[in-house]
């Protein structure tokens, strides 16, 4: 699976979007990518996913890049509780079952 | 139902003890996973089991066991741990293990080792 590269720690003010990176420039074409959080002392939780097209769900955003070598997650109006470390994940789902993740990004949201 | 449980929450254990931690999940998934988290790093695989079978162990050591008695529980058997195998255990399930499957976590099991 494609290795990724996440910014380690960023801020957001509270009601702004948040807008999380994530390089992803060696994934080859069966590659999925994944979001997940993981909000202090909790289980990791999956946020969504995409593969070419930009998706949008109850939680957040994700937008591909046309060459599909970064996305960006967006939470469009960030809360206090979204404070967490955010892990980007790729994945080709038809090659096994792991989740590999990185080192993610820690996300503060400030009051 | 879309719900993990672990048990227990904290476990406290010498070198010398056998214990079990335990994973249920109802929500007809067929992958289950364990995961190691050790402080400030990210969750690590362990095991995978498919249709109750192991089909993917990450080389892990043999003083932990894994069982899947069903399509809804998954043990991990304890047993001569180390210190440094303090960490928190996470199990997580998803519909198939292969297959653009969201993975669901349960909420861990803070294991120390004394």
């Amino acid at each position: 699976d494609a290795k990724t590269t996440q910014p380690t720690s960023m801020d957001c003010a509270e009601g702004r979007a948040a807008n999380l990176p994530c390089n992803h420039s060696t994934i080859s074409g069966n590659e999925y990518v994944y979001w997940y959080r993981q909000i202090h002392s909790q289980g990791p939780q999956y946020i969504i996913h995409g593969l070419k097209n930009n998706e949008t769900n109850e939680m957040a955003s994700l937008i591909i890049t046309e060459d599909r070598k970064s996305s960006t997650l967006i939470l469009p109006h960030a809360t206090l509780r979204d404070t967490a470390v955010y892990y980007c994940i790729v994945r080709d789902p038809t090659s096994g079952s792991r989740l590999t993740f990185g080192e993610g990004t820690q996300l503060t949201v400030n009051p | 139902d879309t719900e993990v449980t672990q048990t227990p929450k904290h476990l406290v254990m010498g070198m010398t003890n056998k214990k079990s931690l335990k994973c249920e999940q109802h929500m007809g998934h067929r992958a289950m996973y364990w995961y190691k988290q050790k402080a400030k790093k990210p969750p690590e695989l362990m095991f995978v089991y498919s249709y109750e079978k192991l089909s993917i162990n990450e080389s892990v050591p043999s003083r932990f066991s894994p069982e899947c008695p069903n399509s809804s529980l998954l043990n991990l058997h304890l047993h001569a741990l180390q210190p440094e195998d303090s960490a928190l255990y996470l199990c997580a399930t998803a519909g198939q293990s292969i297959g653009s499957y969201e993975q669901y976590f349960g909420p861990g099991t803070r294991l120390t080792v004394t």
